[in-house]
This record gives C-alpha cells, sequence and structure tokens, in this order.
C-alpha cells in the first residue's frame, strides 16, 4: 500500500518553462512534505519542504503547493533550466512515527 | 566536511554471503538511517537509529543487521546474501530537528548485486 504516489515516472519539458511535478497521498498523519532531487549516481538531496499547516513555500525558482483537503502536493520549477533534470522524490513525515515515506520519483528532462 | 560517506560504492556476492555496509558522518547527527532503492521505487528504510547504542527496525528489516557504537559510524550487515537483497542502498543522517521535518543528508549509495 503506497502511502505516497507519484504517478508520472518521467516528465519532459523546454527550457525556460514551467515544469509540475505531483505527488499524491493517503496518510492523514503525515505533518511534513519534502522534495528531494536525485542525480545519476548520487545520494538524494533536499530541495524544498512544506508544513502541514501551510499551503506554499517558495524558494527561488522552486514552489511547494500543498492542498490537505485533496491530500496533494505539486513542486513547480520556473523557469525550467537543463541542469534541473534529475529524478525528484516526493516525500512525507508521519507526526508520530518520526518516519520518512519516499514516493517512487518522476524523472524530469528539460530540453534545451 | 565530508558529509555522509559510504563504502564499497559497489559490490558483488554470491548467494549466501556475507557483508558489511559501511556508513560514516562527520555532521555530528544524531540520527542514522539506511534505505534501499529497488528499480521504479522510492526509497524504503530498512534500519534507524536515533543516538548511540538505540537501533531500530524500519520497514524493511529482514535480513539485515545494524550497530550504532558510536555517532559516527552506523554499517548495516548482511548476514546471508540473497538475490533479493539486490539494490542501491543509502545511509542518511539528520541533526534532532531534521528528523522531525524529513531533512536527511544521504550518502552517495552503495550498488550491491548478489548473484
Amino acid at each position: 500500500d503506497q502511502q505516497v504516489k507519484q504517478n508520472s515516472p518521467s516528465l519532459s519539458v523546454q527550457e525556460g518553462r514551467i515544469s509540475i511535478l505531483n505527488c499524491d497521498y493517503t496518510n492523514s498523519m503525515f505533518d511534513y512534505f519534502l522534495w528531494y532531487k536525485k542525480y545519476p549516481a548520487e545520494g538524494p538531496t533536499f530541495l524544498i519542504s512544506i508544513s502541514s499547516i501551510k499551503d506554499k513555500n517558495e524558494d527561488g525558482r522552486f514552489t511547494v503547493f500543498l492542498n490537505k483537503s485533496a491530500k496533494h502536493l505539486s513542486l513547480h520549477i520556473v523557469p525550467s533550466q537543463p541542469g534541473d533534470s534529475a529524478v525528484y522524490f516526493c516525500a512525507a513525515v508521519d507526526g508520530s512515527a518520526r518516519q520518512l515515506t519516499f514516493g517512487s520519483g518522476t524523472q524530469l528532462t528539460v530540453l534545451p | 566536511n565530508a558529509g555522509v560517506t559510504q563504502t564499497p560504492k559497489f559490490r558483488i556476492l554470491k548467494i549466501g554471503q556475507s557483508m558489511t555496509l559501511q556508513c560514516a558522518q562527520d555532521m555530528n547527527h544524531n540520527y542514522m538511517y539506511w534505505y534501499r532503492q529497488d528499480p521504479g521505487m522510492g526509497l524504503k528504510l530498512i534500519y534507524y537509529s536515533v543516538g548511540a547504542g538505540i537501533t531500530d527496525k524500519g520497514e524493511v528489516p529482514n535480513g539485515y543487521n545494524v550497530s550504532r557504537s558510536t555517532t559516527e559510524y552506523f554499517p548495516l550487515r548482511l548476514e546471508l546474501a540473497a538475490p533479493s537483497q539486490t539494490s542501491v542502498y543509502f545511509c542518511a543522517s539528520s541533526y534532532s530537528q531534521g528528523a522531525n521535518t524529513g531533512e536527511l543528508f544521504f550518502g552517495e549509495g552503495s550498488r550491491l548485486t548478489v548473484l
């Protein structure tokens, strides 16, 4: 039973355009949501997070939106750059268990 | 600072062999974790530790053991390697607040193949 789902295994976007990566979750106990970025042969690196008490968090070109009623979050990258090409993992923290649950990842390719 | 260092980066094992994946961090983080990533899947938690001398099971602990004798080191032991343990293994660490918010620092990974 996947508690964090990323239904799009891959996404291609033209350089300069917006990239939108989506994530759905089922566990109401999640209280923090994060996006990690992973390049080949490297470990994941933290990108941006959002608390469940907020609906938006912005950091430069990256914005995360949280819709608690729909149990959905998304990552917007504007403008997209070729260096953003990577696998993006959505993750969530269970407020009681203090464990991180990951989605299966979305491969983003930004075309020059 | 080196961050989180894992060794070896690659290893091929025969069924039934044993080995230890090493993990070290120099950030004085209390929390350390071992994850595995299978193709097309997210990372799954194997074991974690909230401090020296304290370890606990994650989602997929069967076939693995860990120890945490010091803050810096968190080795993962495979006693009887099986093909199902073919995966990429990631060690991670976090400070206490990071454990609450999910901000982990990951090593580069160790790719293990069991034949």
